[in-house]
């Protein structure tokens, strides 16, 4: 599993709260990343860090922020929940370069009611 | 940005017959072409990739072929088994740069009937 462990695993909250998902891996890996996956549209990326301070927007990063302040830890925030970011998050890392070879960690299901 | 279409969504194949997925992509400086298997309520994981410097690549069962002059790649699973059911995932990013991150297609139903 690359030591890559998400918390929490399952969560409901209520629209309008803010809600963050954290991401700890245990190897020193530099590059992390945040997906979104939802029926019928696969994998998207929110966000991603290709180290610590360093991170940048992906395709979907409306709503979202992250923050990278130790190499373990990559941090996805929802400002302001909303039904539309009822989602599985995953989070990942490549361990040869940027942009390679994805492991996931297991998933953080996210219900905003 | 990058653009991958994948089809079909959904394939239905007996058991030890062969299924091909197939992925089609946009942009022309894409270099990487990961393919994940992601089976009920777990997580995708990496079952072969193949960069743009390669035609084909075989691990046992599965092999991935590659055109880039028509931009698009392949996964072929032989000698289907029940335990090949999963949703599979093809990707294309740029290895190594700041730009050209992960881009997914929408996933393809596997189902392998005994």
């Amino acid at each position: 599993d690359a030591g890559i462990t998400q918390s929490p695993r399952h969560k409901v909250t209520e629209t309008g709260t803010p809600v963050t998902l954290r991401c700890h891996q245990t190897e020193n890996h530099r590059y992390m990343y945040w997906y979104r996956q939802d029926p019928g549209h696969g994998l998207r990326l929110i966000h991603y860090s290709y180290g610590v301070k360093d991170t940048d927007k992906g395709e979907v990063s409306d709503g979202y922020s992250v923050s990278r302040s130790k190499t373990e830890d990559f941090l996805l925030t929802l400002e302001s929940a909303t039904s539309s970011q009822t989602s599985v998050y995953f989070c990942a890392i490549s361990v040869q370069a940027k942009n390679t070879e994805a492991f996931f960690g297991q998933g953080t299901r996210l219900t905003v009611v | 940005g990058e653009n991958v279409e994948q089809h079909p969504s959904t394939l239905s194949v007996q058991e030890g017959d062969s299924a091909v997925i197939k992925c089609t992509y946009s942009d022309s400086a894409s270099n990487y072409f990961p393919w994940y298997k992601q089976e009920l309520g777990k997580r995708p994981q990496l079952i072969i990739d193949i960069r743009s410097n390669v035609g084909e690549k075989k691990d046992q069962r599965i092999a991935v072929t590659l055109n880039k002059t028509a931009k698009h790649f392949s996964l072929h699973i032989t000698e289907t088994q029940p335990e090949d059911s999963a949703v599979y995932f093809c990707a294309a990013s740029i290895e190594n740069t700041n730009a050209g991150k992960s881009t997914f297609g929408d996933g393809t139903t596997l189902t392998v009937k005994p």
